[in-house]
């Protein structure tokens, strides 16, 4: 059973435009969200991450939204770029003291020129 | 700092052969992870160390698999025998915090089993 669903596999957007990933969770104990960008080949990187006593978290073009009673969170990426093509991981995490990450199957970001 | 570094990047072997993968952590990092990502999905903890005490090692599975991590800096995961089915890429991550913050990942090793 998958306790973080990202429902959409891929998402294309034009450069400059807002890009949108969604993600969803169903275990109610999670209080703990990141975000991680992966590139082909490559391991994935942390982005960004929000604590659960947050609804809001930005960085630069990254903002990660959070709405608990919905057990929803959005990564916007404002404005897209070309080099923001890639997989991008929903990761969601108790905050006790044997928390592990769980995370989504990902989603593929393309961004065209 | 240099990243987490994993060896080898590649690797095809036969199935019942047995293989072995090894990661090195950033410096200063007390705990070390190992992941299994399967095509189109996300990455699943197989074991957890902090220092040399493996903390959680529940989704590894113990029949065919085992990792150590010798004086609580580099690791290795042993699969003996590989069957089709660990075709998959074998990622080390590692974090100076609690596991439910950010970790570092290694490039990961890409396991073919014919």
């Amino acid at each position: 059973d998958q306790q973080v669903k990202q429902n959409s596999p891929s998402l294309s957007v034009q450069e400059g435009r807002i890009s949108i990933l969604n993600c969803d969770y169903t275990n109610s104990m999670f209080d703990y969200f990141l975000w991680y960008k992966k590139y082909p080949a490559e391991g994935p990187t942390f982005l960004i991450s929000i604590s659960s006593i947050k609804d809001k978290n930005e960085d630069g073009r990254f903002t990660v939204f959070l709405n608990k009673s919905a057990k929803h969170l959005s990564l916007h990426i404002v404005p897209s770029q070309p080099g923001d093509s890639a997989v991008y991981f929903c990761a969601a995490s108790t905050t006790g003291a044997n928390s592990k990450l769980t995370f989504g199957k990902g989603i593929t970001l393309s961004v065209r020129p | 700092e240099a990243g987490v570094v994993q060896s080898p990047r590649y690797k095809i072997i036969e199935k019942k052969q047995p293989v072995a993968f090894w990661c090195n952590p950033i410096s200063g990092h007390n705990t070390l992870y190992w992941y299994l990502q399967n095509l189109g999905q996300g990455p699943e903890l197989l074991i957890r160390y902090e220092n040399e005490e493996a903390v959680d090692d529940s989704q590894l599975p113990k029949d065919r698999f085992s990792a150590e991590r010798l004086k609580g800096v580099d690791s290795t995961l042993k699969i003996q025998p590989a069957e089709l089915g660990d075709s998959a890429v074998y990622l080390c991550a590692s974090s100076r915090g609690p596991s439910w913050a950010e970790q570092f990942f290694g490039p990961g090793t890409r396991l073919t089993v014919l």
